[in-house]
């Protein structure tokens, strides 16, 4: 069964412009990641925030947790046509442990040159 | 070697029969994880192993899917008597991380399954 939900479940912007995907959540975390999935491909991750972290960084991407609403936003800023993807948020937990991730059901994102 | 490797990475069967796929994980990598992924869904999670030892197979679907990892390294999927609904990318997951510590997995390309 999927944990995550991602939303939108399709986004379309202009290059340059900013995207953001969010990601809800039904149980307790104890961390949650983003991945990237080209098409055809296999997934690449791209960050991994904690469960007591409210917000981290790395390059062009900004990622948000906020675990009293069990939700979770990533914002690519300045996007490129080589960010057309779709893009899934995975969690793991409840129990300390459960190493096994769990999928969203994963936001496309499609850059327009 | 350098990425988690799987093969085949596209397999035709006859609705009945058997398959095998391989996935070779990066080497030293501890954990290993199978994932199954329908078309425009993201990846379901079927299987884990730390070394040799299965630790949850709670997501295998029926008793037709076996996975093994005899020697802590080399895994395979074995699919027996395949169904339609069987049709899926399986994706193959390797991670340094050892029980209890959560880390980033790294996927093979997948190995797609049609089942006809």
């Amino acid at each position: 069964s999927q944990q995550g939900e991602e939303d939108p479940q399709a986004l379309s912007i202009q290059e340059g412009e900013n995207a953001t995907m969010n990601c809800s959540y039904k149980t307790s975390i104890n961390n949650l990641q983003w991945y990237r999935q080209n098409s055809g491909r296999g997934l690449v991750h791209l960050i991994l925030i904690r469960s007591n972290e409210r917000e981290k960084h790395s390059g062009r991407l900004r990622v948000t947790l906020d675990t009293s609403k069990k939700s979770s936003s990533l914002l690519i800023t300045a996007s490129r046509a080589a960010d057309t993807a779709s893009y899934f948020c995975a969690t793991d937990g409840p129990s300390f442990g459960n190493e096994k991730l769990t999928f969203g059901t994963g936001t496309r994102l499609t850059i327009i040159p | 070697g350098a990425g988690v490797s799987q093969s085949p990475r596209y397999k035709v069967a006859k609705r009945g029969q058997d398959v095998a796929l391989r996935c070779d994980p990066i080497s030293g990598h501890v954990s290993l994880f199978w994932y199954q992924q329908a078309l425009g869904q993201g990846p379901e999670f079927l299987t884990y192993f730390q070394n040799e030892a299965q630790l949850d197979k709670s997501g295998l679907p029926s008793d037709r899917f076996f996975a093994e990892r005899p020697e802590g390294s080399v895994s395979t999927l074995k699919i027996q008597r395949t169904q339609q609904e069987d049709s899926a990318v399986y994706l193959c997951a390797s991670s340094l991380m050892r029980r209890g510590v959560t880390g980033e997995l790294f996927f093979g390309e997948g190995s797609r399954l049609t089942v006809l």
